[in-house]
């Protein structure tokens, strides 16, 4: 198992551009969800995707949008990026095994918006 | 909006010694409370978690404490390694219906020989 994947490793944009932040799980897990890492705040929880075709906006939704094209796969869009996104990019899945949650982090995404 | 609150930002610990990083949170109806741990250049991984119907929770050297009644956990790392330098981060589930972490900020741990 490969586990979470996520595509590409590291991206350089200029302001205005726009991309796509892709991510797979071969878990099978119903949930998944983007994040967004800075230096002193955490993980912040952009979009969560509880199922195939459903997607809920998390603490800081503004300025990205998400397709959760099937049960693999959950894309984050930045349509007109902005300083302020350069960030670290995170995409989990999660799975509820008897008592124990526990949500699974690909490598993460490091974007730089110039 | 924080409501998970995690100090210090950073902790330097000599090889052999106590590391422990403090977490509050504020809101009653968390029912889970894991640690993640991440190392530079990976994503975050779990590391141990607690319910708040125990007070103690030990796995190898990690051990979580927790205080339902001044809504406080704290991870406690005994005999520490150079190998456990890394960021560590608490987080609070809302309700097992939820599906959703809410994380502290991170805690930096620097591990020296």
């Amino acid at each position: 198992n490969a586990g979470v994947t996520q595509t590409p490793k590291f991206q350089v944009l200029k302001t205005g551009q726009s991309m796509t932040l892709q991510c797979a799980q071969d878990m099978n897990h119903n949930s998944m969800y983007w994040y967004r890492q800075d230096p002193g705040m955490g993980l912040r929880l952009i979009y969560y995707s509880a199922s195939e075709g459903t997607t809920d906006k998390g603490e800081v939704p503004n300025g990205y949008n998400v397709s959760r094209l099937n049960k693999r796969e959950f894309s984050l869009r930045l349509e007109s990026a902005a300083p302020s996104q350069t960030s670290v990019y995170f995409c989990a899945s999660s799975a509820q095994r008897g008592a124990r949650y526990e949500q699974f982090f690909g490598p993460g995404t490091r974007l730089t918006v110039l | 909006q924080q409501q998970v609150k995690q100090s210090p930002q950073s902790l330097i610990v000599q090889k052999g010694g106590i590391s422990i990083i403090n977490c509050a949170y504020e809101n009653t109806a968390f029912d889970y409370f894991p640690w993640y741990q991440q190392f530079p250049g990976k994503g975050p991984a779990l590391l141990i978690a607690i319910r708040p119907d125990v007070s103690e929770k030990k796995e190898g050297r990690f051990t979580i404490s927790f205080n339902k009644s001044a809504k406080q956990f704290s991870l406690h790392i005994m005999d520490s390694q150079p190998g456990d330098s890394a960021t560590y981060f608490c987080a609070a589930r809302a309700s097992r219906g939820t599906d959703k972490l809410i994380f502290g900020t991170g805690t930096r741990l620097q591990v020296f020989p």
